[in-house]
């Protein structure tokens, strides 16, 4: 099945700790994203990259790395320079933006806690 | 002010309601607009898409843009326990990637 794996589905960090969400596709998308979703607030653009080896700041962009080695790959470190990382993190992935395929298709998302 | 406003609920309405869901906007540089439906933990799927003024109907579902208001609804018919869940609205503006403005969500419980 085509789609968007995120892992872990769940995720803890101590203080001080860096980690790393997975994001993994099989749709051969162009562009990937990564979105951030806190209680009572709209998903905020951490990071989109739109071909392999290029990645480009979104609006929320401090504590946080990507990388994109891979087409199918997207993965994302919160860093300790993140003061405030509890939130649900949500990848996605689209074809670029031709007419009809402004589709953006989003993982399960993973639910990063602070110990 | 922020770019898009949403009323995050919740909204609780009896099975076979109309649901309005609506959202407001303060760019008018906003093409695209789009709804999506979010299941509890899971992640937004893309229910109705649309760039021009006016109605656009899918099924029980009712897409509805006035941009001399800056105003988007989503309109559910016979609404069902089913479509309990949070309803997001997004917009972007013309142009290269898919950078999606999000309202906050409107969490919507229909019970039977």
């Amino acid at each position: 099945d085509g789609g968007i794996t995120q892992s872990p589905k769940y995720l803890f960090r101590k203080e001080g700790q860096n980690v790393t969400l997975s994001c993994e596709q099989n749709l051969n998308h162009d562009a990937m994203y990564w979105y951030r979703q806190d209680p009572g607030q709209g998903l905020r653009l951490i990071y989109y990259s739109q071909i392999v080896n290029d990645f480009q700041k979104g609006d929320i962009a401090e504590g946080y790395s990507v990388s994109r080695e891979k087409k199918e790959s997207f993965p994302l470190t919160v860093t300790s320079a993140q003061k405030n990382p509890t939130a649900f993190y949500l990848c996605a992935s689209s074809f670029p933006r031709t007419v009809g395929n402004e589709k953006l298709f989003f993982g399960s998302g993973t639910q990063l806690s602070v110990l | 002010q922020k770019e898009v406003e949403q009323d995050p609920g919740p909204l609780s309405v009896p099975e076979g309601a109309i649901v309005s869901l609506n959202c407001t906007y303060s760019n008018s540089a906003f093409q695209y607009f789009m709804w999506y439906r979010q299941y509890s933990r899971k992640g937004p799927e893309l229910l109705m898409y649309t760039y021009s003024s006016g109605n656009k109907e899918d099924g029980r579902f009712t897409a509805q843009v006035d941009k001399s208001s800056k105003y988007i609804s989503l309109f559910i018919r016979d609404s069902q326990p089913s479509d309990s869940a949070t309803y997001l609205c997004a917009m972007s503006f013309s142009g290269g990637y898919n950078k999606l403005i999000f309202g906050a969500g409107t969490r919507l419980a229909v019970h039977p």
